[in-house]
Order: C-alpha cells, then structure tokens, then sequence
C-alpha cells in the first residue's frame, strides 16, 4: 500500500512564525504535491513537483514556499505564519502519468490542521 | 472556466438506502474524473477513476457512471453503511500530456443514521 505521512495532524503556531509542514511518501513517486482545504472551497493546490529540486507553482502559492531535495520528501513552508493560513494541508503524491489521457490515483496523506494565532 | 459542481452540498440517510450524488464540471479537455472518499479529519482516499470514453466503473458498494457527452456523472451507493459518512469530492484531471494538475469539488457531505 502506498503510504504518504504528514509530520504532524496538529499545529498551532503564531503569527509570524515560520512553519515547516513535512510529509514523506514510500513509493518512489515522482509527482508531490501540497493543497490546502477550507470549508466550502474545495481542495486548492499550492505547489507541485514533478522532481527531485523541481517545483512549480500552483493555484495559490502566494505567502508559501517548498522544498524538495530528496525524491520521497516534499515540505511546504510558511515564511511568516499569517492568521489567514489557518487551514487544513494535505500533501499528495502520484507515479508519473504515462501517456495521453492518462491519469493516476493521487495518495493523500492524512492532513496537518494548522492554527495560526 | 474550469470548474467542478457538486450536489447535494450534504445528504442525510438511514443505514441501507441508496444514495445517488451528482458531479457537473465544465473542464475542456477532459481526461479522467475521479471520486475520493473523505473521512473527517482525514487524507481523501480514492474510490474510482474514469477515462472519457468509460461509462461506469465500480468498486464494491460504489458505482460510478460518467455521461462525456452531457458532462456529467453520479456516484451510486448502494445498502449503505455507517462507516460510508464521509465527504465525497469529484475530481476532473483536464488533459494533458505531462501534468497532473486536478480540478476539484467542494464535494458532498454523506452521514448515514442507524
């Protein structure tokens, strides 16, 4: 089974402070990814990679950054924790798509409710 | 606008009804769609993933069908039980040769009663 873990399911942190959110997945994929979920809008991607030190931005990269420097770990930071950042993360990852049209599972993990105070 | 739609934003059943919930999006091209279940306070967990040219797929209680055409498709739950209240998000992937970026519901909230 693949399996994806996030460090931690709980956070709470202050305005300001600058946050590591880890997660690391055990089957040798490719693709990682972070989001965030807020009620009512759905998960929104934040960042991506598709590599070892390769990253893209996603939807809402505003206010965060990530690093990936080893294929089965992908950390999202949070230069300076604002409240608004309070919000669920979810990391993913996935093998690499193979062909047109076609499309993999995404594996979540099981999420870092973070509070910012 | 690439966009995913969901109803019911939440429905309310007794153990071993069916329950049909409804997935619209407007992403053109169109890959696959997916369904995730989502417990509360967990990672979504993936149910089906579908093809354009797949009409229904299943696993286990879940079944869901896919209308390219109409663009839209509907996830059937049949006998449910307890352990199925969860949130259900649809998910389209738009096509592309070598990105998996994912376009996703706000989902449908699901709580079975005894």
């Amino acid at each position: 089974d693949v399996k994806v873990t996030q460090s931690s399911r709980y956070l709470v942190k202050r305005t300001g402070e600058k946050v590591f959110l880890e997660c690391v997945q055990d089957m040798d994929h490719e693709n990682m990814f972070w989001y965030r979920q807020d009620p009512g809008l759905g998960l929104r991607l934040i960042y991506f990679s598709y590599d070892v030190k390769m990253k893209e931005k996603g939807d809402i990269p505003e206010g965060y950054s990530v690093s990936r420097e080893k294929k089965e770990r992908f950390s999202l930071i949070l230069e300076s924790a604002s409240t608004n950042q309070t919000s669920m993360y979810l990391c993913a990852s996935s093998p690499p798509i193979s062909g047109k049209g076609k499309g993999k599972f995404q594996y979540f993990g099981a999420g870092t409710r973070l509070s910012v105070l | 606008k690439n966009q995913v739609e969901q109803s019911p934003q939440s429905l309310i059943i007794l153990e071993g009804k069916n329950c049909t919930l409804q997935c619209n999006y407007t992403v053109s091209p169109f890959s696959n769609l997916r369904w995730y279940k989502q417990d509360t306070g967990r990672g979504p967990v993936s149910l089906t993933i579908m093809t354009f040219s797949e009409n229904t797929k299943s696993n286990g209680r879940y079944t869901a069908t896919l209308d390219a055409d109409t663009k839209q498709s509907s996830l059937h739950i049949t006998a449910s039980q307890l352990s199925d209240s969860a949130s259900y998000i649809c998910v389209v992937s738009p096509e592309s040769y070598n990105t998996d970026k994912l376009i996703f519901g706000t989902g449908t909230r699901l709580q079975v009663f005894p």
